[in-house]
């Protein structure tokens, strides 16, 4: 049971693109959590979302950050225009149940880098 | 606000002793709390948990301690090996699973 992938591992942008970076669940999860891990600080929770639907994303900035996880495929975390404070490390995390006390495993990251 | 706080950056120990990791939290809502180890370049690895019904929960090497009165959550890691080396995290939970997390304590285990 291949454990949650994310991809790309290392993206490189310049100020005013857009990254998008991927997160496939572990089999059998619906739920999937993004988080953001800024250089020396602890992770920090942006979007919580099922298939189709975003449950909370009281995390994620107002403005050029969008998340979604598609019926088919994986959960996209879109971030448009980037700027160099987005440069960061971000986590997903995927559980079957959306409940507390349910583990979440978490993917290696996609750290980027916004030049 | 930083609602789960670990206040010690780093801590070193000798390889066969106790490794004491600590949490505070400031939130009377959380009612779960966990704690993940980190390695560079990896995602977090789930340790061990604890519901805040319960007051300590063993795991092999690994016990944690809650004091809810105290808001204060402890890791206990014994005996330690160099393979322990790693960022520890603590995190704490409500509702829907949502995890909210401390900054993380380095912990160097010396052989």
């Amino acid at each position: 049971n291949a454990g949650v992938m994310q991809n790309p591992r290392h993206l490189v942008r310049r100020r005013g693109q857009e990254a998008r970076l991927r997160c496939s669940p572990m089999k059998g999860h619906s739920h999937v959590y993004w988080y953001r891990q800024l250089p020396e600080e602890g992770l920090k929770f942006m979007v919580y979302l099922q298939k189709e639907n975003i449950i909370d994303e009281s995390g994620m900035p107002k403005e050029r950050f969008s998340a979604e996880f598609p019926k088919e495929g994986p959960s996209i975390l879109r971030i448009q225009q980037v700027v160099r404070g987005d440069s960061a490390a971000y986590f997903c995390a995927s559980s079957p149940r959306g409940e507390v006390g349910n583990e979440q495993f978490f993917g290696p990251g996609t750290r980027l880098t916004v030049l | 606000d930083q609602q789960v706080k670990q206040n010690s950056p780093s801590l070193s120990v000798q390889e066969g002793r106790i490794s004491i990791l600590n949490c505070d939290y400031t939130n009377s809502m959380f009612d779960y709390f966990l704690w993940y180890k980190k390695y560079p370049a990896e995602g977090p690895t789930f340790l061990i948990s604890i519901s805040s019904i319960k007051d300590k929960n063993e795991d092999g090497r690994f016990t944690v301690f809650l004091n809810k009165s105290a808001k204060h959550l402890s890791l206990h890691i014994v005996p330690s090996q160099p393979g322990d080396s790693a960022v520890y995290f603590c995190a704490a939970s409500t509702s829907y699973g949502k995890l909210t997390f401390g900054q993380g304590t380095i912990l160097t285990v010396h052989p």
